[in-house]
């Protein structure tokens, strides 16, 4: 069992659409959950990190993690087709590396 | 923001060649540098972990002779890919993390498209 599992995708919704991104993870020792952007041929960028278990919204972003399932969200709202692009979670327990989904491809359709 | 600044963006080589690919934190000293390979449809795989003044540490099945790493100050680190074949091509993604800390304190390169033909 990998540490981290996201589903690939690809996942296509009309505009407006509320969109859910999940993983699961089997280290229970990780303690930061974080959500990552990657546009087409470049670096991730950070949209969400949570610690422990909780909710967090930014704007129409929201990220979910239940500890005791093992299990995250991000959840996007009124999605938008600058939305497009793989969506990443990303793990850790203190200052050891990140430990990354394979990503969710999304098309936001307008 | 933290800001890491990755060159080349790009580079096609020759199998055989060595390609250097540098990070730089532009306004932060990065005590530790994360590089990261990503492969088409791939999530990111941690290659190495590198503090600067010391040596790299380099995870499971990454070969250290061919993947140089160095970290010589506080503000770059580079990747060196020696003798490149081209199952190297792939993406190479450096990840500098903040001397602060704290949950969000990883910041990423823009990634260096490497193909080697």
């Amino acid at each position: 069992q990998k540490e981290v599992e996201q589903d690939p995708g690809p996942l296509s919704v009309p505009e407006g659409a509320i969109v859910s991104l999940n993983c699961t993870y089997s280290n229970s020792a990780f303690q930061y959950f974080m959500w990552y952007r990657q546009y087409s041929r470049k670096g991730p960028e950070l949209l969400m990190y949570t610690y422990s278990s909780g909710n967090k919204e930014d704007g129409r972003f929201t990220a979910q993690v239940d500890k005791s399932s093992k299990y995250i969200s991000l959840f996007i709202r009124d999605s938008q087709p600058s939305d497009s692009a793989t969506y990443l979670c990303a793990m850790r327990s203190g200052n050891t590396p990140l430990v990354f989904g394979k990503g969710t491809r999304l098309s936001v359709i307008a | 923001g933290a800001v890491v600044s990755q060159h080349p963006s790009r580079v096609i080589c020759k199998s055989g060649t060595s390609v250097k690919i540098e990070c730089r934190s532009l306004d932060f000293q990065a005590t530790t540098m994360f590089w990261y390979r990503q492969f088409p449809k791939q999530s990111l795989m941690l290659m190495a972990t590198s503090n600067e003044g010391s040596k790299a540490t380099y995870e499971q099945g990454v070969e250290k002779d061919k993947f140089l790493i160095n970290h010589a100050s506080l503000t770059l680190s580079t990747l060196t890919v020696t003798s490149a074949h081209p199952e190297d091509s792939s993406f190479y993604i450096c990840s500098a993390r903040l001397q602060t800390g704290g949950a969000g304190g990883y910041t990423f390169g823009s990634g260096t498209r490497l193909t080697v033909v």
